[in-house]
C-alpha cells in the first residue's frame, strides 16, 4: 500500500493572493494526480503528472498549475485566488501496477 | 466521456442490517471501477476495485461490490452494518482504453448513516 503526505494541512488566504500546495509520496511513485473537492462541484480532476511531465489536465482555468520534481514530489499553484477556490485539495499516487490511486489527507484551503 | 451516478445522497441503515450503496457508470470502453470512503476532514480511503475477472469483489472492512455489465452498475454492499461505517462513500470510474491516463471520474457521493 502506497502512502502520501500533503502540506500544509490547512491554509487561509485572501482573495487575489496565490498559494502553493505540496504533495510528497512516501516512496517513489512516478504518477501524481490532483483533485479539488467542493460541496457544490464534488470531486474534480485537476491534472496528472508522470515523470515530471503533465500527462492530463482537467477543465480548470490557467490560474491552476502544477509541476513534479525528479523525486516525484509535486506542487500545485493557484494564482489570483477567488472565493470559489476554497476547497479540499487532494493528491493521489498510483499503485505499483498503476491500477489504483491512493489519496493523501488533503489540504483544506479557505479563501477569505 | 466517462461518468458516474450515485442516485442516493443519503442512505440510513440500522446497525446490524445489510447495506447497499448504489452506483451506475458510463464509459466508452471497459471500466475500471472503484469505491472510496471519506471520513470527516480526511482524504479518500480506498475500499475495493473491479478491473476484470469475478464480478463480485471483496474489499476492506467487510465491504464487497458486484459488477453488473448489463446494468452498468457497481453497487457497494455489506452484510451487517456497523456504526463505524458511517461516512461519505464515492464511486469512481476509469476507462481501460485510456491506460496511461490516471484520471478518475467520481460520483457525487452518498452519505451513509448507520443508526444504533
Amino acid at each position: 500500500k502506497a502512502g502520501v503526505t500533503q502540506t500544509p494541512r490547512y491554509l487561509i488566504k485572501t482573495r487575489g493572493q496565490q498559494v502553493t500546495l505540496s504533495c510528497s509520496p512516501i516512496s517513489g511513485h512516478r504518477s501524481v494526480s490532483w483533485y479539488q473537492q467542493t460541496p457544490g462541484q464534488g470531486l474534480q480532476f485537476l491534472f496528472e503528472y508522470f515523470s515530471e511531465t503533465q500527462r492530463n489536465k482537467g477543465n480548470f482555468p490557467g490560474r491552476f498549475s502544477g509541476r513534479q520534481f525528479s523525486n516525484s514530489r509535486s506542487e500545485m499553484n493557484v494564482s489570483t485566488l477567488e472565493l470559489g477556490d476554497s476547497a479540499l485539495y487532494l493528491c493521489a499516487i498510483s499503485s505499483g501496477d498503476g491500477d489504483t490511486q491512493y489519496f493523501g489527507p488533503g489540504t483544506r484551503l479557505t479563501v477569505l | 466521456a466517462q461518468s458516474v451516478a450515485q442516485p442516493e445522497d443519503q442512505v440510513n441503515v440500522a446497525e446490524g442490517n445489510p447495506l447497499t450503496v448504489k452506483c451506475t457508470y458510463s464509459v466508452s470502453g471497459n471500466p475500471y471501477l472503484f469505491w472510496y470512503v471519506q471520513y470527516p476532514n480526511r482524504g479518500l480511503q480506498f475500499l475495493l476495485k473491479y478491473i476484470t475477472g469475478d464480478n463480485l469483489v471483496k474489499g476492506s472492512y467487510g465491504f464487497e461490490a458486484e459488477f453488473n455489465k448489463s446494468q452498468t452498475s457497481f453497487h457497494l454492499k455489506k452484510p451487517s452494518a456497523l456504526v463505524s461505517d458511517s461516512a461519505l462513500y464515492f464511486c469512481a470510474v476509469r476507462d481501460m482504453r485510456t491506460l496511461g491516463n490516471e484520471k478518475l471520474t467520481f460520483g457525487t457521493g452518498t452519505r451513509l448513516t448507520i443508526i444504533p
